[in-house]
Order: C-alpha cells, then sequence, then structure tokens
C-alpha cells in the first residue's frame, strides 16, 4: 500500500532531550515536506526537500533541522526541543513540484 | 500569508451537491490549485488538483474560472463523511495552507 509512514504516533519529551521523529515513504517520490499543525494556527511548513541532499526552510523553520540522504526518508529532528515546539506534526510526500501530496498519519509530541 | 481566500464554514444538506469557493487573485501562470481536507483526528487528504481547465475525478470536480482568479471544488453528493475542513491552495514548493472551509453536513 502507497503511503507515508510517521514514527512515534505519540511522544512526550522533557526540554532539552534530542529527539528524532520519523518520515518514510514508499512512492519514490522526490519532493517531502514537513508541517506542524496548531489550533488557530493551521497548518506551517517547517521544511521541505525537492530531493536527495536537497532541502530548503519553510516557514518556522527555528528549532528544527532534517536530513535528506536517501529518497525515502525524511526525519525531522529537534535537537534541543522546547515547550513551544509541542504541536502535531506532519509529514508528506509528492512525485512532483505540482502533484498532489501524500500526507502521513501524524506524531503528537509534548514537551514538557 | 496564505494566498487564497475561502469562507471560513459552510453548512450542506446531505445528498445534496455542496459547491465550496476559493479566491486567488495573486495566482501566477506556473500556480497550480490544489484542494485538500482533513477528517476530525486525521492527517490532511489530498482532494484534486488543476492548472487551467476543469478536472474530475472520484472525490469531486474542479471547476477553475477562465481567468484563474478563482475555483470551486464540487461535492456532486454530499454524505456525512465529507464533514471536514477544506483547504484551497496554489502549489509550488512551499505550500501555504490558510484557515481553510469547515464543511457542516446536516443530516
Amino acid at each position: 500500500e502507497a503511503q507515508v509512514t510517521q514514527n512515534p504516533r505519540y511522544l512526550i519529551t522533557v526540554t532539552g532531550k534530542k529527539l528524532t521523529v520519523t518520515c518514510s515513504q514508499n512512492m519514490n517520490h522526490e519532493y517531502m515536506s514537513w508541517y506542524r499543525q496548531d489550533p488557530g494556527l493551521g497548518l506551517r511548513q517547517i521544511y521541505y526537500s525537492m530531493n536527495v541532499e536537497v532541502t530548503d526552510k519553510g516557514d518556522v523553520p527555528e528549532g528544527y533541522k532534517v536530513s535528506r540522504k536517501e529518497k525515502r526518508n525524511f526525519p525531522l529532528i529537534l535537537e534541543s526541543p522546547s515547550p513551544n515546539q509541542t504541536s502535531l506534526y506532519f509529514c508528506a510526500s509528492s512525485f512532483s513540484d505540482r502533484g498532489g501530496y501524500t500526507f502521513g498519519s501524524g506524531t503528537r509530541l509534548t514537551v514538557v | 500569508d496564505a494566498k487564497t481566500t475561502q469562507p471560513n464554514s459552510m453548512e450542506s444538506n446531505e445528498e445534496e451537491p455542496v459547491h465550496l469557493p476559493c479566491n486567488h487573485s495573486t495566482i501566477s501562470g506556473t500556480d497550480y490549485i490544489h484542494w485538500y481536507r482533513q477528517l476530525p483526528s486525521q492527517g490532511p487528504e489530498y482532494v484534486i488538483h488543476g492548472l487551467t481547465s476543469n478536472v474530475n475525478n472520484r472525490m469531486a470536480s474542479l471547476a477553475i474560472a477562465e481567468d484563474r482568479k478563482s475555483s470551486t471544488l464540487i461535492l456532486h453528493r454530499a454524505t456525512l463523511r465529507d464533514a471536514a475542513v477544506y483547504y484551497c491552495i496554489l502549489r509550488d514548493d512551499k505550500i501555504i495552507f490558510g484557515k481553510g472551509t469547515r464543511l457542516h453536513i446536516l443530516p
């Protein structure tokens, strides 16, 4: 089944403890992206990647890092999480820069 | 800032067609118009997209104005499962989601 898989689905962590949220797609998509969703603010793009080793900042990149060493994987790294990064995170992928995105099921992160 | 404008909410009766409008007056010639929807407690789901011509798929139809400054997503026969937030987006590398339209379906 064609899908975008995020792990974990739920995570509670403490301030400052580095964490990685993984994202993998099995559709050979070139474009991948990370979003966060917060009440009243909607979906905001964190980072996106046009291909392996090519990434760029979205609207809210501060406090996040990404890497794209393989086409299928696009992990989101929080080096030193803070409570304001408590949010619902979505990974997405698409075949081209004009095609439709397929979204993962989301990762609910709580930083205490 | 979102480059599209949508009504905050709409209501429709079950089994009737629904027309969801979207204005995008600053659209560029290469922007594709995308529609997504987000059901409660789920991630966004791709619905349809187009450039200039009207488009149909199994989920919906997309009607694009001749000047491309507006579009309409058409659900031909709404069901309770279509209750969701619908987002109209102009696609380039940085997809910007606006607030969308919350669609309520009345039984």
